[in-house]
């Protein structure tokens, strides 16, 4: 059980050009979900958090305008790479945590490869 | 300011042996402290949960330690195998919302 899904896995596209990744949680409430962006060797950087039906809250130096998050649904959030240039490109990864029975444990997705030429 | 430190260089273990890994934190007073696995190009996979007001945790071959006084934890992997090569993650709740700081990982390489 607590399984959290992203699509797409892994997308590379141009700059200039805007990307949605999108974050379910198959078989649980998600109240709660979390986006990290994670370089490589390098530690995941919180980005955001977002609560079903509210604005998601983003961490200090994080551009809300740049990285649109939805989080419509209980199992669903979607983060939106606007405008998406080369230094954007890293590894995103969404967690979720809910009415699993263990309120202090994050479910990973397995993440976005996200590639900007 | 805060800061988690994890070891930086690999720790390459021969199979059977004991892997032990430390987590250092500064200006943060966790009321609990976990840790994950990741694998190359994945997500983090939970294993294992320690309140502030315990001391230790075991979880099959996993023990985790918790030290409030020295603001350390320590991560053990016990009779270990090939399978547990990967970076493991410690992370502390950075507010009563679930929020996650994480450290930067220790890789793990378990040789035959």
């Amino acid at each position: 059980g607590a399984v959290v899904s992203q699509h797409p896995s892994r997308v590379i596209c141009k700059s200039g050009t805007s990307v949605k990744i999108e974050c379910r949680s198959l078989d649980f409430q998600a109240t709660t979900m979390f986006w990290y962006r994670q370089f490589p060797k390098k530690s995941l950087m919180l980005m955001a958090t977002s609560n079903e039906g509210s604005k998601a809250t983003y961490e200090q130096g994080v551009e809300k305008d740049k990285f649109l998050i939805n989080h419509a649904s209980l199992t669903l959030s979607t983060l939106t790479v606007t405008s998406a240039h080369p230094e954007d490109s890293s590894f995103y990864i969404c967690s979720a945590t809910g009415t699993s029975g263990r309120v202090h444990e994050q479910f990973f997705g397995p993440g976005t490869r996200l590639t900007v030429l | 300011s805060q800061k988690i430190e994890q070891n930086s260089e690999a720790l390459n273990i021969q199979e059977g042996k004991t892997a032990t890994l430390t987590c250092n934190y500064t200006n943060y007073s966790p009321a609990y402290l976990q840790w994950y696995r990741q694998d190359p190009g994945r997500g983090p996979v939970f294993l294992l949960l320690i309140r502030e007001n315990e001391k230790e945790k075991r979880k099959e071959r996993l023990k985790v330690t918790f030290d409030t006084t020295l603001k350390q934890s320590l991560f053990h992997i016990t009779a270990s195998q090939p399978a547990d090569s990967a970076t493991y993650l410690c992370a502390l709740d950075a507010d009563s919302w679930g929020k996650l700081q994480f450290g930067a990982g220790t890789q793990v390489v378990v040789t035959p």
